[in-house]
């Protein structure tokens, strides 16, 4: 079965750069979603299709990706942004969706 | 207001069964396909399975493949997903969560969710 691997954790200073990876074999080839949950909270998408933004996101959440890896960067980090992370794709080969294990951001 | 409502959770005992209902509106429910997401306590998202606008394609995660049922009725804009069988690793909350695209597609609007806990 396909897998997509996160790093668990991540901290960033406020008004630094995050970059989450989301690694997986040619992931460049998938089409690659994000989600945001916020404790507590469900889970909103923030990246769909590898870099589009749902309206209401703001510019500062972009994504990329290629070869064997995805990446979601948040620039100017805020505090509102301590979450945690979802990276997903569709899997052709098995028919299932798959999430990636998430990464938890912290803002220190 | 886009919206998706669950509802049906509850304690049931390993081995039991619970049948979970999902409410949209706002939106054209008819041009999406729906899936359901679930997350134990502390851990992370986990597929669980899908069914596309006109019921014709259906997905279930291997861990529920044999003991879940999804079904939808876009008369009433509601999808159920019904849960036999149930394991003490079940227990998790159960997420609806709407997708435009079918297959591939990414997951917008998520519902709250209803917990589903199994314990003797």
């Amino acid at each position: 079965s396909y897998v997509l691997n996160q790093p668990p954790s991540l901290s960033v200073a406020p008004g630094q750069t995050a970059t989450i990876t989301c690694g997986g074999n040619d992931i460049g080839s998938k089409l690659v979603h994000w989600s945001q949950q916020r404790p507590g909270q469900a889970p909103i998408l923030v990246v769909y299709d590898d870099f589009d933004r749902p309206s209401g996101i703001p510019e500062r959440f972009s994504g990329a990706n290629s070869g064997n890896a995805a990446t979601l960067t948040i620039s100017r980090v805020e505090a509102g942004d301590e979450a945690d992370y979802y990276c997903q794709v569709w899997d052709l080969e098995t028919a299932h969706v798959v999430f990636g294990g998430g990464t938890k951001l912290t803002v220190l | 207001e886009v919206q998706l409502v669950e509802s049906g959770g509850g304690l049931v005992k390993p081995g039991g069964s619970l049948r979970l209902s999902c409410a949209a509106s706002g939106f054209s429910f008819g041009n999406y396909s729906i899936n359901w997401v679930r997350q134990s306590p502390g851990k992370g998202l986990e597929w669980v399975s899908s069914i596309d606008s006109g019921s014709r394609y259906i997905y279930y995660a291997d861990s529920v493949k044999g003991r879940f049922i999804i079904s939808r009725d876009n008369a009433r804009n509601s999808v159920s997903l019904q849960l036999n069988r149930l394991r003490v690793e079940d227990t998790a909350i159960y997420y609806c969560v709407g997708c435009i695209t079918g297959e591939g597609g990414y997951f917008d609007p998520w519902g709250q969710g209803t917990l589903v806990t199994v314990s003797s």
